[in-house]
């Protein structure tokens, strides 16, 4: 079945910096690929999310990159701030008949945005 | 406009006890999933409900079992507790079965 690494598992960064997660899956067909942000105690919020006929998708100082070919896509967060600080998910959904309608996530990511 | 909503928010149960889960859908959707999300892991897929039927099921136990009513709310039903069953268990809505998922806050259950 499909599998999704995310990389890295924590990130600390000093605020004003990038911060970039990656995340590779395994499934080709795999056509939809949202990002989610998780605050301690509080739901995943969806905060971005792209299609596989897209390459690019940019909200403020979100974007998401999807490499199709390579079956990886990033989430990168410019002039990062300390309420940026939170667990990242990056997922996938689509495909096949076994993975057609669940989202599968990474393990996450905890972003640390030191002021 | 209400979000996903679950009840209830804390629930301790003891092993061997049944349980049952509840979330009602933001305005609008009619699909529903169901996710266990284990301490500082990613949600794993339970079960999606969409027109009152199971469309899809991860891999969890029989012991699991859902349900969807003609309103788009539903129930997620656990048997026969474990201490592995221990989590925060999230419902996500969409407003169909391939767009979107919205998460609510979710049910931490804890069984003793």
């Amino acid at each position: 079945g499909e599998n999704v690494e995310q990389h890295p598992s924590t990130l600390s960064v000093q605020e004003g910096d990038s911060a970039v997660i990656k995340c590779t899956y395994s499934d080709s067909a795999s056509n939809y690929f949202p990002w989610y942000k998780q605050e301690l105690g509080k739901r995943p919020q969806l905060i971005i999310d792209i299609r596989s006929n897209v390459g690019e998708k940019k909200d403020q100082r979100i974007a998401v990159t999807l490499n199709k070919t390579a079956k990886h896509f990033s989430l990168h967060i410019t002039e990062t701030q300390p309420e940026d600080s939170a667990v990242y998910f990056c997922a996938v959904r689509g495909g096949w008949m076994d993975s057609s309608y669940k989202l599968i996530f990474g393990s996450g990511t905890r972003l640390l945005v030191r002021p | 406009d209400a979000g996903v909503t679950q009840s209830p928010t804390h629930l301790i149960k003891t092993r061997g006890q049944q349980v049952t889960l509840r979330c009602s859908p933001k305005s609008g959707h009619d699909t529903v999933s169901w996710y266990q999300q284990a301490l500082g892991q990613g949600p794993q897929f339970i079960f999606q409900y969409y027109e009152e039927e199971e469309r899809q099921r991860g891999n969890f136990p029989d012991r699991f079992s859902g349900h969807q009513f003609p309103n788009y709310s539903s129930e997620l039903n656990v048997n026969a507790l474990l201490l592995g069953d221990s989590a925060l268990y999230l419902c996500a809505s969409s407003p169909s079965l391939k767009t979107e998922a919205f998460f609510g806050q979710g049910t931490r259950l804890t069984v003793v």
